[in-house]
Parts: structure tokens; C-alpha cells; sequence
């Protein structure tokens, strides 16, 4: 079936740098897309999303960019911090309440 | 705060009993949903509930069911545990009323199947 993957499974980054994770979806239906953040022995949190009517958002000291023409989604995390280290889930959805989700990409912070 | 709970935390079990995990949410989401994460891996849809008296089936439905008797609550039932339901499950709800696509998810329970 039509789902949602990523590029990288794990991601290391120098503490301070940006940090960039990206998404490729398959699904052209899917209209609203979200960036989960799971952190160890925790529940996925919310970070961003952003609806297929825009091409980018931004939050606080993160950024979603969409390109629906070639179905990448990416989430960019600046001046990244050691608190930043955790599981980041790319998730879709088609209108029916349900989300398809990504595998993950683990980001780790070096010193 | 409106929140999302889950428990127990953590179950241990044998094969063959019944289990029954505990998800109540204050948020008074319409949508509720039960997802399965092994090791290293993303999310697996198990059941889903639009509301009060509906079920539906996800993806890995098999092993599993739930009931939604009001707004608050949907507990997940594994009718007969078997090792390979060892897993995190996380119970999530979402607001139909406001788009409903925004999932919030509990804290999660580790189940372990001996």
C-alpha cells in the first residue's frame, strides 16, 4: 500500500548546528502532514504540520517544507540542542482521520 | 489540563491470558486510536473509534479488539497473548471537530508476553 518513508534512519548532528530531516511520501491524495517527535520511553509529541495547500511552516526554531511535486516533506530544526535528540516520525493523512507513518529517523547531537 | 492516560505502564503476562489495556482521555476527542511500536519501527494502526459504539479495523487488527462506551475511553483487549503482541502500545485521540487529523498521544504501556 501507499505509505510514508524516510531517507535516513539515523542522523548526527553538531550541538548548534541545523539539523534537517526529510520525508518522501507516496500518496498524492494526502493532504495535511505532521512531524511527531517520540523522545525514549515516551509518546509521540507534536512539533509541526502543515496542509498541502502550503509550501512551507515555521515554529518555534523549526521549519516544514513541503514540495508536493516531487512528495517531499522535510523538518528543519535550527541551532539544534542536546534536547532535540530523540526519534523524529514524518505521519500523512488522506482526510480520514488516520495517519500513515513514517519509520523514523533518529537524530543524535554530538558535543 | 486535559491529558491522555494509559494503564497499566508496564504488564508482564503469559501466553494465552487475556489482557486488557486501559486508554482514557479528558480531551473529549471524538476520534480515539491504538498503535503498536516494536523496537526500531514506527507506528502499526491496531483499531480505531470515531466515536461512541464505533470500531474499526487497522492495519494489524488480528489478536485484538476494543470497545468505545462513551466519549472517554477505549480499552484494547488481546482475547488470547501471544508472544509475538510483546510490544509498546500507545493509545492516541484526536478532535474531529477541529480537522481531527492532530493525533495526542498517551504515554505508552510495555507489554511483555512470557
Amino acid at each position: 500500500g501507499e505509505s510514508v518513508g524516510l531517507h535516513l534512519p539515523t542522523l548526527s548532528v553538531q550541538e548548534g548546528d541545523n539539523s534537517i530531516i526529510n520525508c518522501a511520501y507516496s500518496n498524492s491524495a494526502s493532504d495535511y502532514f505532521i512531524w511527531y517527535k517520540q523522545e525514549s520511553g515516551k509518546g509521540p509529541q507534536f512539533i509541526i504540520d502543515i496542509r498541502s495547500n502550503m509550501d512551507k511552516r515555521q515554529g518555534q526554531r523549526v521549519t516544514v517544507l513541503l514540495n508536493k511535486t516531487v512528495k517531499h516533506l522535510s523538518l528543519q530544526i535550527a541551532a539544534t540542542q542536546p534536547g532535540d535528540s530523540a526519534v523524529y516520525f514524518c505521519a500523512e493523512s488522506a482526510s480520514n482521520y488516520q495517519l500513515i507513518w513514517g519509520a523514523g529517523t533518529k537524530l543524535i547531537i554530538k558535543p | 489540563d486535559a491529558e491522555i492516560t494509559q494503564s497499566p505502564r508496564h504488564k508482564i503476562t503469559e501466553t494465552g491470558r487475556q489482557v486488557t489495556l486501559a486508554c482514557h482521555q479528558t480531551w473529549n476527542h471524538n476520534n480515539m486510536f491504538w498503535y503498536r511500536q516494536d523496537l526500531g519501527h514506527g507506528l502499526r494502526l491496531i483499531h480505531y473509534s470515531y466515536g461512541v459504539q464505533d470500531t474499526n479495523k487497522g492495519e494489524v487488527s488480528d489478536g485484538y479488539s476494543v470497545s468505545r462506551s462513551n466519549t472517554e475511553d477505549l480499552p484494547l483487549t488481546l482475547e488470547s497473548a501471544a508472544s509475538s503482541q510483546t510490544s509498546v502500545y500507545f493509545c492516541a485521540s484526536s478532535d474531529r471537530d477541529r480537522g481531527g487529523d492532530t493525533q495526542y498521544f498517551g504515554p505508552g504501556t510495555r507489554l511483555t508476553v512470557l
